[in-house]
């Protein structure tokens, strides 16, 4: 089963509207973190946010806000004001301890179109 | 933060033979990690690169296929062998520090077409 589900694979929107990107996520785990990621077109995954499960308070950095609820098992991004340089594939991410160490599962990614 | 350069940022290789990647982090980290992004989907751990021993890798992946060197704590490669067009992919190697919370920061990528 899918730890990890971004159900939107892909989202077109126009500059100066707000989106909102979902996941989410599946574990048994009480201790486990949650992160995002954006790809831009030039393929580097750059880190955005980190969240642990036990600080289900909202974040807001700039035009960024993150919605973390765990009895819906969600941790939701949304971009207000979208820019065209906002355009990406957007990954969501779950931290948990394994077996083996702490293994990372990121989702199928979704890939943001911001219109001029 | 790390910096993580790799090399090459992209190749064409002919089926059948190796291609190996080189990833280099600005500081020491304890953990650096292997993914492959086929065209247009997530990624995927190839495996974990330990200094020093072995690297231990996920189901699906073989040390015959991958092979991984990581001979300190701020150096690895990954080999590809025998590419198929299969291979093709984008490479990517993480760093990241042993705790359950830390973020991987990622390099650039390796763009690999085998034809």
């Amino acid at each position: 089963a899918q730890k990890v589900t971004q159900a939107q694979t892909e989202i077109s929107v126009v500059e100066k509207e707000d989106v909102t990107l979902d996941c989410v996520y599946e574990t048994r785990d009480t201790t486990y973190y949650l992160f995002w990621y954006k790809q831009p077109p030039s393929g580097e995954l750059v880190f955005l946010i980190r969240r642990n499960s036990f600080d289900e308070q909202n974040e807001i950095s700039g035009r960024y806000s993150w919605n973390f609820q765990k009895s819906t098992s969600s941790f939701n991004f949304t971009i207000t004001a979208s820019q065209v340089v906002d355009s990406a594939v957007y990954f969501c991410a779950l931290s948990e301890a394994t077996n083996t160490g702490n293994q990372f599962y990121f989702g199928t990614g979704t890939s943001l179109t911001v219109i001029p | 933060s790390a910096v993580i350069s790799q090399k090459p940022s992209r190749d064409i290789c002919q089926r059948g033979t190796s291609l190996t990647i080189q990833c280099q982090v600005d500081s020491q980290v304890t953990m650096m990690f292997w993914y492959r992004q086929q065209p247009g989907q997530s990624l995927t751990l190839i495996a974990t690169a330990n200094q020093g021993s072995e690297a231990t890798y996920e189901s699906g992946f073989v040390i015959d296929k991958f092979p991984i060197s990581r001979p300190n704590l701020t150096f690895s490669t990954l080999t590809v062998s025998n590419m198929s067009p299969e291979d093709s992919s984008i490479y990517l190697c993480s760093v990241g520090w042993a705790g359950l919370g830390d973020e991987q920061y990622f390099g650039p990528g390796t763009r690999l077409t085998v034809t």
